[in-house]
C-alpha cells in the first residue's frame, strides 16, 4: 500500500527565510506527488503536482517541490517565506494508474512564520 | 459568485444515531468531493460524485455513504455512528471530476461532528 511520511510535525521559521518541508513516500513505482497547503479555518488549496517529466515542479504562491526517485522524496521549497504561508501544508500521493489518483495524505507540516 | 456552503457547521451527536450533512457547491460546478478530517487519522478522501454519480471512493466502510442531486447539491450520511467518526467534514467543488487534481476545487468551511 501506498503511504506518505512528513517527518516534521511543527517548523518555524523567519518571514524572508527560505522554507524546505520535507516528503518521503513509500510505493512500489513512482506515484503521482502533490502538496496541499490548509490555512487557518480554510479548505485545502492544491500548490503543485508531480506527473512525469522535469523532476522540479513549479507551483502557485512561488512554491516548487524537486522529486527525487532515489530518496523517494519530494521535498517542498520557497526562497522567501511570507507571513501569510503560515499553514498546514499537506504531501500526498497518487497511484499512477486506474484512472482515479485518489490522493493518500501526509499527517501535515505546520509552519510557523515568525516576524 | 457565492463560495462552497456546507450546512450545519456544527453537530453533535450521540453513538449509534446517523447525521447526514449537506454541501451546495458553487454554481456551476458539477464535482462534489468529501474529506475526513481528524487528529488520529489525518485527511482522507471520503468519496466524489459528479453528474449525480459517485466517480470515486476511499477506503470508508459502508456506513458511509453519500448522493448528489441534479442542481448538485450533495448530501453525505454516516449511519451507526463511531466516537471514532468524530471529525471536520469537508466538502469541495470543482467543473469536472478529479477536483484534487486541479488548482480550481474550492472547499467549503467544514462541518464540525462530534460522536460522544
Amino acid at each position: 500500500a501506498q503511504s506518505v511520511t512528513q517527518p516534521d510535525i511543527h517548523i518555524t521559521v523567519s518571514e524572508g527565510a527560505s522554507l524546505e518541508l520535507r516528503c518521503n513516500y513509500s510505493y512500489g513505482a513512482t506515484p503521482y506527488l502533490f502538496w496541499y497547503v490548509q490555512s487557518p479555518g480554510q479548505g485545502l488549496q492544491l500548490l503543485l503536482k508531480y506527473f512525469s517529466g522535469d523532476t522540479l515542479v513549479q507551483g502557485i504562491k512561488g512554491f516548487e517541490a524537486e522529486f527525487k526517485r532515489s530518496q523517494s522524496s519530494f521535498n517542498l521549497r520557497k526562497p522567501s517565506v511570507h507571513w501569510s504561508d503560515a499553514a498546514e501544508y499537506f504531501c500526498a500521493v497518487a497511484p499512477p494508474s486506474g484512472g482515479s489518483y485518489i490522493p493518500t495524505f501526509g499527517r501535515g507540516t505546520s509552519l510557523i512564520v515568525h516576524p | 459568485k457565492a463560495g462552497v456552503t456546507q450546512t450545519p457547521r456544527y453537530l453533535i451527536k450521540t453513538r449509534g444515531q446517523q447525521v447526514t450533512l449537506s454541501c451546495s457547491p458553487i454554481s456551476g460546478h458539477r464535482s462534489v468531493s468529501w474529506y475526513q478530517q481528524t487528529p488520529g487519522q489525518g485527511l482522507q478522501f471520503l468519496f466524489e460524485y459528479f453528474s449525480e454519480t459517485q466517480r470515486n471512493k476511499g477506503n470508508f466502510p459502508g456506513r458511509f455513504s453519500g448522493r448528489q442531486f441534479s442542481n448538485s447539491r450533495s448530501e453525505m450520511n454516516v449511519s451507526t455512528l463511531e466516537l471514532g467518526d468524530s471529525a471536520l467534514y469537508l466538502c469541495a467543488s470543482s467543473l469536472e471530476t478529479g477536483g484534487w487534481l486541479s488548482y480550481e476545487q474550492y472547499f467549503g468551511p467544514g462541518t464540525r461532528l462530534t460522536v460522544t
